[in-house]
Formats: structure tokens, C-alpha cells, sequence
């Protein structure tokens, strides 16, 4: 069956850049769907973040858009998120998904566990 | 930006009693909405898309409805795992989510 897992580190100094991987398994990420990062405040409501394509297109949340960069890596069927310039709002689980095949903008069927991310110095 | 509004945002409700979750939207999104159940700890589940597919092994007992810019989550006789935190999140455009419905133990 089809499984995302989070990977990266768990705690980033403030100004710095969070960068996490979602590694799929059980599926080519070649083989279609686009793939979205989510987040989600302790505490709090969950946020979309942005998604990519296999073809490398993206779509990005317009609040984070400045900071933001989401890759892919085919060859090792993973997807990739940086955040720069965090700040202790940016703290939060951080959760990969799979969303639509046909369309950019889509539920999300399949998700990973989750990462937390604490930004703190 | 599409605004998401739940209500109520918590609801309390007895084990066999039937539920009923809304969801409003700022603008017309359609029927491009959908539901997910969330437990402590864990990820999102998706339990419905384009406002009334239940996702695949969803049991019937959850039904969603809806169109335009108000949508409706019914589960219709609460088991005792089905106590969690409900989002509804429209995908008309860029994806954006409510605020969530607790549904808890009354």
C-alpha cells in the first residue's frame, strides 16, 4: 500500500531554513498525483502549505509563497519542502500528503504521520 | 483566500446518537469540499470528497452533503471511535481548511 514518511530535523533556530523530505513508498511518485505539504500549530487548525507535481510544477500557499520551496526527486521518490527565514509561528507538525491526479487543487487521501518542527533558539 | 467557517465548534453527543457537522464557505466552491476526522496524535483521515464520496473503507454510517457554500457532515449513529476532531477543507481553489468540530462524549 501507499506510505508517506516525514524526515528532518525536529528543532531550527529562528532566521534559519526548515527543510524536511517525504519519502513515498509503494508508489511512483512518476506515476502522477500531485504530492502536498500541510501543517498543522500545536493546538491549532491545519494549514496547506503547497503542492508539486512529478513534472516539478507547483503551487504554493500565497502567504508562504516568499519563503517557500517544494522539490522533487524522482530517482529516490521523494518530495522536499524549505521554509527560510522561520520564525516561532512556523512551529508546528508537519504533515506530507498525496493529493489529486488530475488537478493541483484536491483532497488528500493519503498522509504521512508527521513531523514536529519546534523553531527555537 | 476562500474562508472556511465550522460550526458547531465543539458538539457533544451520546454513543448511538446521530451527528450533524457544518461547513460554510466565503464563496461558491461547488461541490469541491471535503471532510477528514482527526484523533489525537495522528494524521488526517479523508472520509468524504466532492462533498458526498465517502473515501475508500468509510463506513456508510458517515454522509455528506451539500453544494454552493454550505455542506453538511453527518455520521449517523456515533461509535465510540468515531470521537474525534472534524476539518472540512475546500479545494475550489488553493486549498484552505476550518477551524474544526470536536465531537466528544456527552
Amino acid at each position: 500500500q501507499v506510505q508517506l514518511q516525514e524526515s528532518g530535523p525536529g528543532l531550527v533556530k529562528p532566521s534559519e531554513t526548515l527543510s524536511l523530505t517525504c519519502t513515498v513508498s509503494g508508489f511512483s511518485i512518476s506515476g502522477g498525483y500531485y504530492w502536498g505539504w500541510i501543517r498543522q500549530p500545536p493546538g491549532k487548525g491545519l494549514e496547506w502549505i503547497g503542492n508539486i507535481y512529478h513534472s516539478g510544477s507547483t503551487y504554493y500557499n500565497p502567504s508562504l509563497q516568499s519563503r517557500l520551496t517544494i522539490s522533487v526527486d524522482t530517482s529516490n521518490n521523494q518530495f522536499s519542502l524549505r521554509l527560510s527565514s522561520v520564525t516561532a509561528a512556523d512551529t508546528a507538525v508537519y504533515f506530507c500528503a498525496r493529493g489529486g491526479a488530475i488537478s493541483p487543487y484536491d483532497a488528500f487521501d493519503i498522509w504521512g504521520q508527521g513531523t514536529m518542527v519546534t523553531v527555537s533558539s | 483566500e476562500i474562508v472556511m467557517t465550522q460550526s458547531p465548534a465543539t458538539l457533544s453527543v451520546s454513543p448511538g446518537e446521530r451527528a450533524t457537522l457544518s461547513c460554510r464557505a466565503s464563496q461558491s466552491i461547488s461541490t469541491n469540499l471535503a471532510w477528514y476526522q482527526q484523533k489525537p496524535g495522528q494524521a488526517p483521515r479523508l472520509l468524504i470528497s466532492g462533498a458526498s464520496t465517502r473515501a475508500t473503507g468509510i463506513p456508510a454510517r458517515f454522509s455528506g452533503s451539500g453544494s454552493g457554500t454550505e455542506f453538511t457532515l453527518t455520521i449517523s449513529s456515533l461509535q465510540s471511535e468515531d470521537f474525534a476532531v472534524y476539518y472540512c477543507q475546500q479545494y475550489n481553489n488553493w486549498p484552505t481548511f476550518g477551524g474544526g468540530t470536536q465531537v466528544e462524549i456527552k
